[in-house]
């Protein structure tokens, strides 16, 4: 499968605790992408990478979530010390931008649950 | 601020029945309007890019056209399968992400 995938499918944790996600885009994407989803609403765009390189963050994107791309292929997106409000779908996606396109590919999701 | 709003939120329709997706935008320099499906629980999947007015784009029972202020997923007879939330987003001048609508909840029946 060359497609764009995201581990762990599910979390559940408990107040307070730092959960991290990792993304794997589809290998020859230079660009990466996360956006969180909440139950009826469309995805929200939290931060993006081209190459190892953050370029772009949402004011979504509070102090306690941190987002690396080390070496311009895998991702992580850490939550530290998460809230109930962090629950939610995060998704992650990978485009390789030619001549103004920029069609974005989406993973699976990985579903946070924080009780 | 870029808008999308898509419309209607929910639409329930008999085996066949045609009908139209709604997905209108207030940007500031489109560059691109994205389609895609999304199955419960899952990611959402790339269906169609449309860069500018007048375009047009099918897919099996699924076509796509765009307007300098809104865009249409028509779907032609469609079938159970089809049943998913559709998602649709713009791409602009400012930035590098999506915009998304918050979708439109399709259910096909028998």
């Amino acid at each position: 499968d060359t497609g764009v995938s995201q581990d762990p499918r599910h979390k559940i944790t408990k107040r307070g605790q730092n959960v991290t996600f990792r993304c794997d885009p589809i290998s020859e994407h230079n660009r990466l992408y996360w956006y969180r989803q909440t139950l009826g609403q469309g995805p929200e765009f939290l931060t993006y990478f081209q190459n190892e390189a953050q370029l772009e963050k949402s004011r979504l994107l509070s102090d306690r979530f941190s987002a690396e791309r080390p070496k311009g292929s895998f991702s992580t997106l850490e939550i530290q010390r998460t809230e109930q409000g962090d629950s939610a779908m995060y998704l992650c996606a990978s485009s390789l931008r030619l001549a103004g396109k920029n069609e974005q590919f989406f993973g699976p999701g990985t579903r946070l649950t924080v009780l | 601020e870029d808008q999308v709003t898509q419309s209607p939120e929910a639409l329930r329709l008999q085996e066949g029945e045609s009908s139209s997706l709604n997905c209108s935008y207030t940007v500031s320099g489109l560059r691109g309007l994205f389609w895609y499906r999304q199955d419960p629980g899952k990611g959402p999947e790339f269906l169609f890019t449309l860069y500018s007015a007048g375009e047009e784009k099918e897919k099996e029972r699924l076509k796509a056209t765009l307007t300098k202020k809104e865009s249409f997923l028509h779907i032609t007879a469609p079938k159970p399968e089809d049943s998913a939330t559709y998602l649709c987003a713009v791409f602009t001048g400012g930035g590098n992400k999506l915009t998304f609508g918050t979708g439109t909840q399709l259910k096909v029946e028998l």
